[in-house]
């Protein structure tokens, strides 16, 4: 079946305890980009990858990094979380992107708490 | 840099009733997309617009591309309870989404 998985679902953290969200899809995709979604802000976008090893900024990248090793895996990295990183997390991806655009497809999602 | 925006943030409608939500770009969009996240989920891809003045239906949702592709809209006949959720427009370009319509349908 093809999807988009994230893992943790669900996190509780501290402030400034790094943690991880893994995410990995199996379509082949190219395109891959993490957004976090908050109440009356829709969905913003943290970063992307075009392709392995090609990485960049969206609207909102401070306090995040990523890595993009391999084509499948694309991981979501907060090095010393704070409180206003607490959010849902969607992890996305799509065959290509810019500037025909396709459908993308969206993990589960992760629900990050930082107290 | 570029926004989109969408009205209105909230809906609720009786059963039955028509809904339309509008999205606006402060820039012409190659592209846009449709998105649905049902309460709890996660967005889920409707449809993809291209052209300028594009109309495009499916079942009882009608999408529809602004001639200077800087606005699309999207409309629900007689919304039924199944219909409720969030529904996200994105400009292709930069992957930009708009703030979202949450659509909430009383039986």
């Amino acid at each position: 079946e093809a999807q988009v998985t994230q893992n943790p679902r669900y996190l509780i953290t501290v402030t400034g305890k790094k943690l991880t969200v893994t995410c990995s899809q199996n379509m082949n995709h190219e395109y891959m980009s993490w957004y976090r979604q908050d109440p009356g802000l829709g969905l913003r976008q943290i970063y992307y990858s075009m392709n392995v090893e090609v990485t960049d900024k969206g609207d909102v990248p401070e306090g995040y990094k990523v890595s993009r090793k391999e084509k499948r895996n694309f991981p979501l990295i907060l090095e010393s979380p704070s409180p206003n990183q607490t959010s849902l997390y969607f992890c996305a991806s799509s065959l290509s992107s810019y500037p025909r655009g396709y459908e993308q497809y969206f993990g589960p999602g992760t629900r990050l708490t930082v107290t | 840099g570029q926004q989109v925006m969408q009205i209105p943030q909230y809906q609720h409608v009786q059963e039955g009733e028509d809904f339309t939500t509008y999205c606006n770009s402060s820039t012409t969009l190659s592209n846009i997309q449709w998105y649905k996240q049902r309460p709890g989920g996660h967005p889920v891809f409707l449809i993809q617009l291209v052209k300028s003045g594009e109309v495009k239906k499916q079942k009882r949702l009608t999408f529809q591309f602004g001639e200077a592709k800087k606005n699309s809209s999207l409309h629900i006949t007689a919304t039924q309870t199944t219909d409720v959720g969030t529904y996200f427009c994105a400009g292709t370009d930069k992957l930009i989404f708009g703030t979202g319509t949450r659509l909430q349908v009383f039986p």
